[in-house]
C-alpha cells in the first residue's frame, strides 16, 4: 500500500543544522515534493527531486534515493522563521500525489 | 486577483446544511485539487481536475461533489454537512498534474 513516513516532530538550536527525513511506500515514482507550512497558513513550494542525489536551493537542500525509498531535507544555519511544519508528497505512478502528515520543526535560541 | 483565492475564510455550519467553498486562481493552471488538513493526517486529496471539463475523486471523495466548468474555478459542495467534515480546506492548483501545486489561503470549516 502506499504509506509516507515522518517523523512526528523535531527540534533545534537557531544556527544549527537540521536534517528532516522522509520514506515512502507508493505505486510507481514521479518524484518527490518538500513543502513548509506555517501555522495557520498554506503550504508552499521548498524542492522537488525526481533523480537520485542531493539538490540545493541556498540554506535548504533536498536528496533523493530512488532504490531506498528515502529522502531528507537539510536546512542550515537555521533561523527563528524557519519554525514551520515540513511536508513530504510523493508523486505516484499515476499522477496523484500522495502526502505525509508532515514535520514540525521547533527552533530554540 | 494574483494567485489562487477561496472563499469564505472560515464558515460555521449547522449539521444538514449545504455549502460550497469557492476556488478561483488567475494563473491559467489546467489541475486544481480540493484537500483537507486534519491535525496529524496531513492533507488528503477530496477531488481533483486535470483540465477544464473533467474531474476525478480523490483518497476522501464521500459527502463532496466538485465541478470544473472553466479553468479558473473549482468550487467544492458539500450536499449535507456533517460534523466529521469539520477541518481546513485547501484548494490548490498546477500548471499540469506533475508540477508544483500553489495553495489558496484555506477556509476553515466548522459543522456544528
Amino acid at each position: 500500500g502506499q504509506n509516507i513516513d515522518q517523523p512526528t516532530e523535531m527540534t533545534a538550536t537557531e544556527g544549527a543544522i537540521v536534517q528532516i527525513n522522509c520514506t515512502y511506500q507508493t505505486s510507481g515514482f514521479n518524484g518527490l515534493f518538500w513543502y513548509q507550512q506555517h501555522a495557520g497558513e498554506a503550504p508552499t513550494f521548498l524542492s522537488y527531486n525526481v533523480l537520485d542525489g542531493l539538490e540545493e536551493k541556498g540554506r535548504f537542500s533536498s536528496f533523493l534515493s530512488r532504490s531506498k525509498g528515502y529522502s531528507y531535507l537539510l536546512l542550515k544555519e537555521l533561523q527563528m522563521k524557519d519554525s514551520a511544519s515540513y511536508l513530504c508528497a510523493v508523486v505516484e505512478g499515476n499522477y496523484q500525489l500522495i502526502w505525509g502528515a508532515g514535520t514540525k520543526l521547533i527552533i530554540k535560541p | 486577483i494574483a494567485g489562487i483565492t477561496q472563499a469564505p475564510t472560515s464558515q460555521i455550519l449547522a449539521a444538514g446544511r449545504r455549502m460550497t467553498l469557492r476556488c478561483t486562481q488567475d494563473m491559467r493552471h489546467n489541475a486544481m485539487y480540493w484537500y483537507r488538513q486534519d491535525l496529524g493526517l496531513g492533507l488528503r486529496l477530496i477531488h481533483y481536475s486535470n483540465t477544464a471539463g473533467t474531474t476525478g475523486k480523490g483518497e476522501v471523495p464521500d459527502g463532496y461533489s466538485v465541478s470544473r466548468a472553466n479553468t479558473d474555478d473549482f468550487p467544492l459542495t458539500l450536499a449535507s454537512a456533517v460534523p466529521s467534515q469539520t477541518s481546513v480546506y485547501f484548494c490548490a492548483s498546477s500548471a499540469d498534474s506533475n508540477n508544483e501545486q500553489f495553495f489558496g489561503p484555506g477556509t476553515r470549516l466548522t459543522v456544528l
